[in-house]
């Protein structure tokens, strides 16, 4: 099977350029998370969904960052206008339920220059 | 907000060698999650430990929870290069992650 495929890998942009992250999570998994990873940060939850429903974005930075689930088998983080200090590994994961096993992408690296 | 401190951020340990990494927290949880990095890659889960006082092992790895459920270790005996990588706690709570312990195994 396949398992959370993330698009694209890397993402180089120029500061105030939007962009656009893409998920496709595990088939039959109803939890969605987007995660952000840094050194400084660690690995942090910027939004999750359940049966593509935002269930909790207290994690995400602030307006410039947005996500969507119009379907149970797509996603995608927005950020516009993205900014240098936006630069980091966003990963997207899923699981069957919030509390059961996450399987994550392999993440989307994303400098802004 | 429930938060996971690892300890230590960094080692680097000879091939054959034992080590021990921590998660500590001030918050009792009903469960935690070890997870290993490798570079390139996304976390992995490695084990989910449930009840105080529990121990898991995974070949060469023994996870251990406390009593009180505020704390786990990951003890590695014989760490071999493969076991290089990035080790997060994470509690289920939204997953909160720890800082992660960035271990390196040299031949």
């Amino acid at each position: 099977d396949a398992g959370v495929i993330q698009s694209p890998r890397h993402e180089v942009t120029e500061m105030g350029q939007e962009v656009t992250l893409r998920c496709k999570p595990i088939s039959g998994h109803n939890s969605l998370f987007w995660y952000r990873q840094t050194m400084m940060r660690g690995l942090e939850l910027l939004i999750y969904f359940n049966n593509n429903v935002p269930i909790d974005d207290s994690g995400m930075p602030e307006d410039r960052f947005s996500a969507k689930m119009p379907n149970a088998s797509f996603s995608t983080l927005k950020i516009q206008p993205s900014e240098p200090r936006d630069s980091a590994v966003y990963f997207c994961a899923s699981s069957h339920t919030p509390g059961n096993t996450i399987y994550f992408g392999e993440g989307s690296w994303l400098t802004v220059v | 907000t429930q938060l996971l401190e690892q300890s230590p951020q960094f080692l680097s340990i000879q091939e054959g060698e034992n080590l021990t990494v921590y998660c500590n927290s001030s918050s009792v949880f009903s469960s935690l999650q070890w997870y290993r990095q490798e570079p390139g890659e996304g976390p992995v889960l490695l084990v989910t430990v449930v009840t105080g006082g529990e121990v898991k092992k995974l070949k060469r790895l023994t996870f251990q929870f406390g009593d009180a459920r505020k704390d786990s270790s990951l003890h590695i005996t014989a760490a071999q290069p493969g076991d290089t990588g990035l080790y997060l706690c994470a509690g289920p709570q939204k997953l909160v992650f720890g800082q992660g312990t960035r271990l390196t195994i040299n031949p």
